[in-house]
């Protein structure tokens, strides 16, 4: 089975760009996730899924970023406007439904807002 | 970062012995997550606890809800096992969870 994909692997957007990066969870997977690594922060949790419903949106991620859940095998995060301190590596996993804490976790898309 | 706090921030051991990992929690933590990123990057899932004890091979993690705390125990480390080492706490009723910054451990031959 493949793994969790996230495309594009590398993005370098403008201040004010929109972007939107993807993530395909492992197949059959009921829950998925979005985090932010940056070397300041850390490691934070931007959203959670269960079966397309969002179940926790991030709180102080709200006003410019936008996670979604289109289908059960796709998931995208919008990003409108950028601002430099969104340059960071963002990272999607999936899990079972019924092992929400076994994550697996795509290799990440590097994203920097010049 | 202050509500997860990790110790050491740093560690580097010699290939064979054993070492120590500590989260220590200043919100109300029902359950635990430890997580390993390697040298490459990949973040890997490594336990889930609700107060108890897990082990898995070498590794062996340890919480306790009521003193606020949980520990990560590496037996016989191995190259393979540096990484920068995660925690993260869940508080009751919510589904956000909170990272602590991280232990970077380097084994060495």
């Amino acid at each position: 089975d493949a793994g969790v994909t996230q495309t594009p692997r590398h993005e370098v957007a403008e201040k004010g760009q929109t972007i939107i990066l993807k993530c395909e969870p492992v197949s059959g997977h009921n829950d998925l996730f979005w985090y932010r690594q940056t070397k300041i922060q850390g490691l934070e949790l931007l959203s959670y899924f269960r079966s397309k419903s969002l179940m926790e949106d991030g709180g102080a991620f709200k006003d410019r970023f936008k996670a979604e859940m289109l289908n059960s095998s796709f998931s995208t995060l919008k990003i409108q406007p950028t601002e430099p301190k969104d340059s960071a590596v963002y990272l999607c996993a999936s899990s079972p439904w019924d092992r929400k804490y076994e994550q697996y976790f795509g290799p990440g898309t590097r994203l920097t807002v010049l | 970062g202050d509500k997860v706090k990790q110790s050491p921030s740093a560690l580097s051991l010699q290939e064979g012995t054993n070492s120590a990992l500590r989260c220590n929690f200043s919100i109300a933590a029902t359950t635990v997550q430890w997580f390993l990123q390697n040298p490459r990057g990949s973040l890997i899932n490594l336990f889930y606890l609700v107060p108890g004890t897990k082990e898995n091979g070498r590794l062996k993690s340890a919480f306790d809800s009521k003193e606020s705390y949980s520990t990560l125990h590496i037996r016989d480390a191995q190259l393979e096992d540096s990484g920068t080492y995660f925690c993260a706490a869940e508080g009751p009723n919510t589904n956000k969870v909170v990272f602590g910054t991280g232990t970077r451990l380097q084994v060495l031959p």
